[in-house]
């Protein structure tokens, strides 16, 4: 199993731009989720889903969003990138399904917004 | 609002000593605790958890022990090694919630 997947694993963004950062898992897990880890404060969850077609916000939604169209993918858009929105992001799943279990994270998406 | 602290932002020991790592909390409600480690530059990896009906779970060499009397909860590392050296945080569920806090993260260094 590859795990976690995310891709991509840097990028560089004007304000204003969009982009999609990828997500993918091959656990057949129902739960997945988005952090962000900024310098001095812990994670803080994005957006989350608990199964394929439902997704619902976290501690820090605005100015992304999610769809769950399958089990596997969870993509995070940004649609008009702020400098707000550097960051290293995470992408986590787990086999319990309301993300109360162990939660398997990707490697990161290290995002820098000029 | 829910608010979890770290005692000490780094934690030198030498190796084969234990570590204590601890972590305070504010939700008395709190019901379901993680310890992850981060190593520099990749995701969190879980380590080991605990629900709010025990005091103490053990695990490979960590023990995680929560007091909810005063609202705490520590990790301990026995015989800590050099592969252990890593950010090490604490994160937990209020009681209901799907959204987890998450602690800042403590510095673990481990020297040989």
């Amino acid at each position: 199993n590859a795990g976690v997947t995310q891709t991509p694993k840097f990028q560089v963004l004007k304000t204003g731009q969009s982009m999609t950062l990828q997500c993918a898992q091959d656990m057949n897990h129902e739960y997945m989720s988005w952090y962000r880890q900024d310098p001095g404060m812990g994670l803080r969850l994005i957006h989350y889903s608990v199964g394929a077609g439902i997704t619902d916000q976290g501690e820090v939604p605005n100015g992304y969003n999610v769809s769950r169209s399958t089990t596997e993918d969870f993509p995070l858009r940004l649609l008009s990138a702020a400098p707000s929105q550097t960051s290293v992001y995470f992408c986590a799943s787990s086999f319990v399904s309301t993300g109360k279990g162990e939660q398997f994270f990707g490697p990161g998406t290290r995002l820098t917004v000029l | 609002g829910e608010s979890v602290g770290l005692h000490l932002p780094t934690l030198s020991v030498q190796e084969g000593d234990n570590s204590i790592i601890n972590c305070a909390y504010s939700n008395s409600a709190s019901d379901y605790f993680i310890w992850y480690k981060q190593e520099s530059g990749k995701g969190p990896q879980f380590i080991i958890d605990i629900r709010s009906n025990m005091d103490k779970r053990q695990g490979q060499r960590v023990t995680v022990l929560l007091n909810k009397t005063v609202k705490h909860l520590s990790l301990q590392i026995a015989a800590t090694q050099p592969g252990d050296s890593a950010v090490y945080f604490c994160a937990l569920f209020g009681g209901g919630s799907y959204i987890p806090t998450f602690g800042r993260g403590t510095s673990l260094i481990v020297h040989p």
